[in-house]
């Protein structure tokens, strides 16, 4: 079935790196625009970056860009985070999402992981 | 500060009918979609584009929408409707953007 895995998260001291890992399965994964999305303890949901479907484009919040990288590897069916530099203000659970590409003017994620949770703490 | 803006609170009776609104600029160009989530699990995507349901959604979720105002209906809430519901659409800068967040209560 339509289904996507993430797994990297963990508890890093501040200042520190991850990479978190998204595999999907179950679709065509080359072509769709992928999303990380995360959820800070009792928050609401924030987007952090997306990716086009052959990596062409890419786009970051404001909260992270130039820390955070996103990646895709569709050989292996897999999306990437690179975070560097985190802060304690990235603790959250973060989701990979597929964006259901309803069209220009519709975001939509259609498709979403179980989250892994990353935190930031000395 | 998000730039949609959701009521944190909304209550129903059971069976009966709750509107969850979602404001913004943004909304006036894009469509919203709407998510529900339940404690410990992953955001589920219920509306999406004018009033489209993906497979498995009941149909007594609908949206709509008018002006800078989007809105999730449930027509006849059951009580596995409860949970939190966020809208979701673009910033002003194009980039995919979420509401606060609404939790629903089901009396």
């Amino acid at each position: 079935q339509v289904q996507l895995v993430e797994s990297g998260g963990g508890l890093v001291k501040p200042g520190g790196s991850l990479r978190l890992s998204c595999a999907a399965s179950g679709f065509t994964f080359r072509d769709y625009y992928m999303s990380w999305i995360r959820q800070a303890p009792g928050k609401g949901l924030e987007w952090v970056s997306y990716i086009s479907s052959s990596s062409r484009y890419t786009n970051y919040a404001d909260s992270v860009k130039g820390r955070f990288t996103i990646s895709r590897d569709n050989a292996k069916n897999s999306l990437y985070l690179q975070m560097n530099s985190l802060r304690a203000e990235d603790t959250a659970v973060y989701y990979c999402a597929r964006d259901a590409g309803a069209g220009p003017i519709i975001d939509a994620f259609d498709i979403w992981g179980q989250g892994t949770m990353v935190t930031v703490s000395s | 500060s998000s730039e949609l803006t959701q009521d944190p609170a909304v209550s129903v009776a059971l069976g009966q009918t709750v509107r969850i609104t979602c404001q913004g600029d943004s909304l006036r160009t894009y469509y919203a979609s709407w998510y529900q989530q339940k404690p410990g699990q992953a955001p589920v995507l219920v509306i999406y584009g004018k009033n489209n349901r993906p497979s498995g959604i009941p149909d007594r979720f609908s949206g709509s929408s008018s002006g800078n105002t989007a809105s999730l209906t449930i027509t006849g809430a059951q009580a596995e409707d409860e949970a939190d519901y966020y809208c979701n659409s673009r910033d002003s800068s194009g980039n995919p953007v979420f509401g606060g967040g609404t939790k629903l209560t089901v009396l």
